[in-house]
């Protein structure tokens, strides 16, 4: 199958620790995103990336760091200095971005808690 | 500033009656227009885009929307709707090229309810 897999699905974080969420995809795509979705607001950008070893912050970056070093995976830890890192991530996944009508896929998503 | 409204948080239909789930949108540049789904605790589905020409797209799920460019609209719609297409809709736009062409500016969602 084809697809985007995130895991775990349920992860808890104590205070002061830092945790890290896996984004994996075979769709053979360039381009990676990590979005947080909180109740009754839209999806917000955290980071993406077109290539490998290559990433930018989208726009509430702070408080989270990911790598790309292979095609397929894209890691999201969530450091202790995010105060208030409680949500639903979500990463996704598209061609390279050129003419502005790429669609992007999502994975199933990872719950985020705190102890 | 780009923007995206979903001006009702939660729609309520009777199963078999049409549905209609409302985005409105701001932009500088051309939009690219997409429909999403989430059902409970699930990643989002695509359903499907406008990027140019017939104004009038068809998705997956027999879901269709309709672009209206003087209304700056993109309202999602189904002919008759099922219990099972109870779930989150997310609506969003990429504002190309004025915008960073990377970016999907998201709507808050709108929660649909069919009731039996």
């Amino acid at each position: 199958d084809g697809g985007i897999t995130q895991s775990p699905k349920y992860l808890f974080r104590k205070e002061g620790q830092n945790v890290t969420l896996s984004c994996e995809q075979n769709l053979n795509h360039d381009a990676m995103y990590w979005y947080r979705q909180d109740p009754g607001q839209g999806l917000r950008l955290i980071y993406y990336s077109q290539i490998v070893n290559d990433f930018q912050k989208g726009d509430i970056a702070e408080g989270y760091s990911v790598s790309r070093e292979k095609k397929e995976s894209f890691p999201l830890t969530v450091t202790s200095a995010q105060k208030n890192p409680t949500a639903f991530y979500l990463c996704a996944s598209s061609i390279v971005p050129t003419g502005g009508e790429e669609t992007q896929y999502f994975g199933p998503g990872t719950r985020l808690l705190v102890l | 500033a780009q923007s995206v409204a979903q001006p009702e948080d939660q729609v309520n239909v009777a199963e078999g009656n049409p549905l209609t789930v409302k985005c409105t949108y701001s932009v500088s540049g051309n939009p690219y227009l997409f429909w999403y789904v989430q059902y409970p605790n699930r990643g989002l589905q695509f359903l499907l885009k406008y990027i140019t020409g017939d104004n009038l797209v068809k998705g997956s799920y027999g879901f269709e929307a309709e672009f209206n460019k003087s209304q700056t609209s993109f309202h999602l719609k189904k002919p008759s709707a099922l219990v099972s297409d109870s779930a989150l809709y997310f609506c969003a736009v990429r504002d190309y090229p004025s915008y960073s062409n990377y970016q999907l500016i998201w709507g808050a969602g709108t929660k649909l309810i069919i009731k039996p």
